[in-house]
């Protein structure tokens, strides 16, 4: 079974842009969570999708917002880039209940210049 | 609200010798936890997961942890340290109560192991 896969892997972008990360999660997940990791932050939770309706946001601004598709395949935006946006973007997938793991893919290391 | 509190950023062992890694956690629930494992360039893999099945709970790459409820504490534990068990460890939390999905992470532990 194929595990998650975030496309694309590696970003340059310059401050103001907007950017679109993709994640794909395991066959027959519907839980998509996103993580943006920093090394001053540590690993922050952006938001969680199930069903295509987003069920937890964290603390971010509104600059970064997410979808979900009708195959669980998800994507996150980031409008008007600022450099503290610079950070690996970690996507999970999960089923069943609570107790079970989530699946982490490879993530997309987003840089702002 | 859930906290996960981990000690110690930077731990190194020599190789053959116990790791141990801290994680002490908040919650209001009770909670699932678990270790997650991130080699560099990569994702995060899990190690284990305390579901209250068992308070003792064993792992891959011969990990454990054990849940002790009086601490608030979900230590993770290596016998004998290997060169290949460098890298950064994580603990995290999630509500077993919830409809949510959401971890909370610790900060993070970089192992070193030295030869």
């Amino acid at each position: 079974k194929a595990g998650v896969t975030q496309t694309p892997r590696y970003l340059i972008k310059t401050r103001g842009q907007q950017v679109t990360l993709s994640c794909s999660p395991i066959s027959g997940h519907r839980s998509v969570s996103w993580y943006q990791q920093t090394p001053g932050q540590g690993l922050q939770f952006l938001f969680e999708y199930f069903s295509e309706t987003q069920r937890n946001k964290g603390n971010f601004p509104g600059r970064f917002s997410g979808r979900q598709f009708s195959n669980s395949r998800s994507e996150m935006n980031v409008s008007t880039l600022e450099l503290g946006d610079s950070a690996l973007y970690l996507c999970a997938s999960h089923h069943g209940g609570a107790g079970n793991e989530q699946f982490f893919g490879p993530g997309t290391r987003l840089t702002v210049l | 609200a859930q906290s996960v509190t981990q000690l110690g950023s930077h731990v190194s062992v020599s190789e053959g010798a116990l790791v141990l890694l801290r994680c002490n956690y908040s919650s209001s629930v009770p909670p699932y936890l678990f270790w997650y494992v991130q080699y560099p360039n990569q994702g995060l893999q899990l190690l284990l997961k305390y579901t209250s099945a068992a308070t003792l709970v064993k792992g891959i790459n011969g990990f454990e942890a054990e849940f002790k409820k009086s601490e608030t504490s979900f230590h993770l534990t290596k016998p004998s340290a290997h060169m290949s068990d460098a890298a950064e460890y994580f603990c995290a939390v999630s509500p077993s109560t919830s409809g949510t999905y959401k971890y909370i992470f610790g900060t993070g532990t970089r192992l070193k192991v030295l030869a």
